[in-house]
Formats: structure tokens, C-alpha cells, sequence
């Protein structure tokens, strides 16, 4: 595809529920990170992969969020039990290497979560 | 730890004046400087980084070891500068790219 494809656009779920974000990176990228953006914040770390392992996890908030890439492509942000702090927009990315180690990550239009 | 900061949340100028977006930084060891912009309905995107001490679109910053600092300057704002403007510090000691990013600017740039 043109760019980082991130499905839903818009998540509206009750607390306590499970959800599930799906980011599809560039074609050939092998670097993907997740990210959050609250209200007013600018994007937070959360999870970054190379290939299909996590190699940096140490943003995830809690046990509550998980992330995976089984085959090295898409990735599937998963958050169990939602709460209303975990609204906000989740942001995809992807880069090769080399623009990874430029700094330069390709974002994708973000999965916009409301929790109620 | 790092982390980054945006004075401003908002900023207006006119079309034609110059403009500063000021960011600045806390890292205890050597740190890259990034500069990300989203503009209306776009994704975030790169707008440049101090390493290439590269002017995009008219912008330039330049990294200020001692005040801690990477202030985004343009001499003469034009109307399409209007977005959101994130600074972002990666760490050159680890690998990956992990970015911590301020909270943005919003900057408006009238007619």
C-alpha cells in the first residue's frame, strides 16, 4: 500500500471490554512501533518491533496491553479490561533500518479509542 | 530519563513575520533532534532532523548543547506553515528508535 494502514479509524467500546487495533506497515518495513496519544500530548511510546519480536516493550502501561507481529508484517495492538484512561488516539509506525536509525518513521492516520 | 519540552501550546504569527517554535530538551547523554510535523487532516510526518543541518521547507534548527535546546525558526512564515509541531529527542546509546516527543505547538499562521 501508499502508507501505514491502521483499522478501525474509530473504536467506541464500554469499560471492561476487549479491543483490538490492527496496524498494517509499509510493504518491506521491518521495524514497527506503537504509540499513544492522549488529549493534548504528544505521542508516547509504547512497543517498538523488529521482525516478529518485541525488541523494546517498555512502554506498555500494564498487563493489560499487549502487542503482537507473528509473521514479521501486521501487528495487533491488544488492550483487555479497558478503561477510560486508555482513550485516545494509537498511533502505527514503520521504517527500514536505515530510516530507523535516521529517526525517520512513517506513521499511519491512527485508531481513534473511546472507552465509556 | 529524557524528555522534551514545549513551551508553547499555541502560537499565532502573520504571513511574512518570523517564527520560533521553541523546544527544549533533558538527556544525560547524547541525544538526536528531530522535528515532526502534522499538518490539517495529514499524518505526522518528518519535517527534519539536527543531524542533517538540512533546511526544509524554509525551516531550520540547530542543536544548542549548552541551552539544552533545538529551536525551530522559518524568517518569513507563510499560511501552509499552519500544523502541529512536535520536537522529538532519540537516543543515540540504544538501538532502535524509540522517540520521546514534547506536546507540540500548534502553530497558526495568519493572512
Amino acid at each position: 500500500g501508499a502508507g501505514v494502514s491502521q483499522t478501525p479509524s474509530n473504536k467506541v467500546t464500554e469499560k471492561g471490554k476487549y479491543v483490538e487495533l490492527r496496524c498494517d506497515p509499509i510493504s518491506g518495513h521491518t521495524a514497527l512501533y506503537w504509540y499513544r496519544q492522549s488529549l493534548g500530548q504528544g505521542p508516547e511510546f509504547l512497543i517498538y518491533f523488529q521482525g516478529t519480536g518485541a525488541a523494546d516493550d517498555s512502554g506498555l502501561p500494564n498487563d493489560r496491553f499487549f502487542a503482537v507481529r507473528p509473521e514479521g508484517s501486521v501487528s495487533t495492538l491488544k488492550i483487555q479490561r479497558t478503561e477510560r484512561g486508555d482513550s485516545a488516539v494509537y498511533l502505527c509506525a514503520s521504517s527500514l533500518i536505515r530510516q530507523r536509525e535516521k529517526g525517520e518513521l512513517f506513521f499511519g492516520e491512527g485508531s481513534r479509542l473511546t472507552v465509556l | 530519563a529524557q524528555r522534551v519540552t514545549q513551551p508553547e501550546k499555541l502560537l499565532s504569527v502573520f504571513k511574512g513575520a518570523p517564527v520560533e517554535l521553541k523546544c527544549n530538551y533533558s538527556y544525560s547523554g547524547s541525544p538526536e533532534l528531530f522535528w515532526y510535523v502534522q499538518y490539517s487532516r495529514q499524518r505526522l510526518q518528518l519535517l527534519l532532523r539536527h543531524i542533517s543541518r538540512e533546511s526544509i521547507k524554509g525551516f531550520t534548527a540547530d542543536l544548542n548543547k549548552g541551552e539544552t535546546s533545538f529551536h525551530l525558526k522559518k524568517p518569513f512564515a507563510q499560511e501552509e506553515d499552519s500544523a502541529m509541531y512536535y520536537c522529538a529527542l532519540k537516543s543515540r546509546e540504544t538501538s532502535g528508535s524509540r522517540l520521546t516527543f514534547g506536546e507540540g505547538t500548534q502553530l497558526t499562521v495568519n493572512p
